[in-house]
């Protein structure tokens, strides 16, 4: 069974510009989640799917950061525009139900330069 | 807001070792904990998940136990191996909040031939 599925695995960019972050959680998996991590720390939720709906997206910086998963399976994550600080690695995971084990994804890294 | 602590930072023991990773967390009313490895640049792999109605789970050489009056829970890893070389982070999920995991900031686990 393929697990979480993340591209692209590394990404830089300049500041200021957007991206785009895609993400395939395991088939059937009615949870998916955001993470942000930042070297040397553990990962912080950004934001929290069921299904097609947000139900947690209270830490994620609305000013610049948007997601969206449609018919609640595949996820995008967007940062517009990025700054210096938003260089992290960004992790996606899923769950089949809420409370299960959960499962991540390889993680994008963002670089901003 | 649950905070999660885990002891030591770092770890060096020599093959074959057994060891014990530490993982301490404030608010008692948890849904489960789980224990998951990750090696440099990858995301997450899941190790174990203990509800909180269990005192420990076993897989293979791992075995997690949990204390939620004491909020606490370990990782033992018998007969360590240089494969064991990883971070290991505990998550905790609380009652009530639907899903969230909040994570310690990792054991970085060295192995030495």
């Amino acid at each position: 069974e393929a697990g979480v599925v993340q591209s692209p695995r590394y990404k830089i960019i300049e500041k200021k510009q957007p991206v785009a972050f895609w993400c395939n959680p395991i088939s059937g998996h009615n949870t998916l989640y955001w993470y942000l991590q930042n070297l040397g720390q553990g990962p912080e939720l950004l934001i929290r799917y069921e299904n097609e709906e947000a139900v947690d997206d209270s830490q994620l910086p609305k000013d610049r950061f948007s997601a969206e998963r449609l018919k609640g399976v595949d996820s995008t994550l967007k940062i517009q525009p990025a700054e210096l600080g938003d260089s992290a690695v960004y992790l996606c995971a899923s769950s089949p139900v809420t409370g299960a084990k959960a499962f991540f994804g390889q993680g994008t890294r963002l670089t901003v330069v | 807001k649950q905070e999660v602590t885990q002891i030591p930072a770092a770890l060096s023991v020599p093959e074959g070792e057994n060891l014990v990773l530490n993982c301490s967390f404030t608010d008692s009313a948890i849904y489960n904990l789980q224990w998951f490895r990750q090696d440099p640049g990858k995301g997450l792999t899941s190790l174990l998940l203990i509800q909180s109605s269990q005192r420990e789970q076993t897989s293979g050489r791992l075995n997690a136990s949990l204390d939620k009056s004491s909020g606490r829970s370990t990782l033992y890893i018998a007969a360590s191996q240089p494969g064991d070389s990883a971070t290991y982070l505990c998550a905790v999920r609380l009652e009530g909040t639907g899903n969230q995991f909040y994570f310690g900031t990792g054991t970085s686990l060295t192995v030495i031939p």
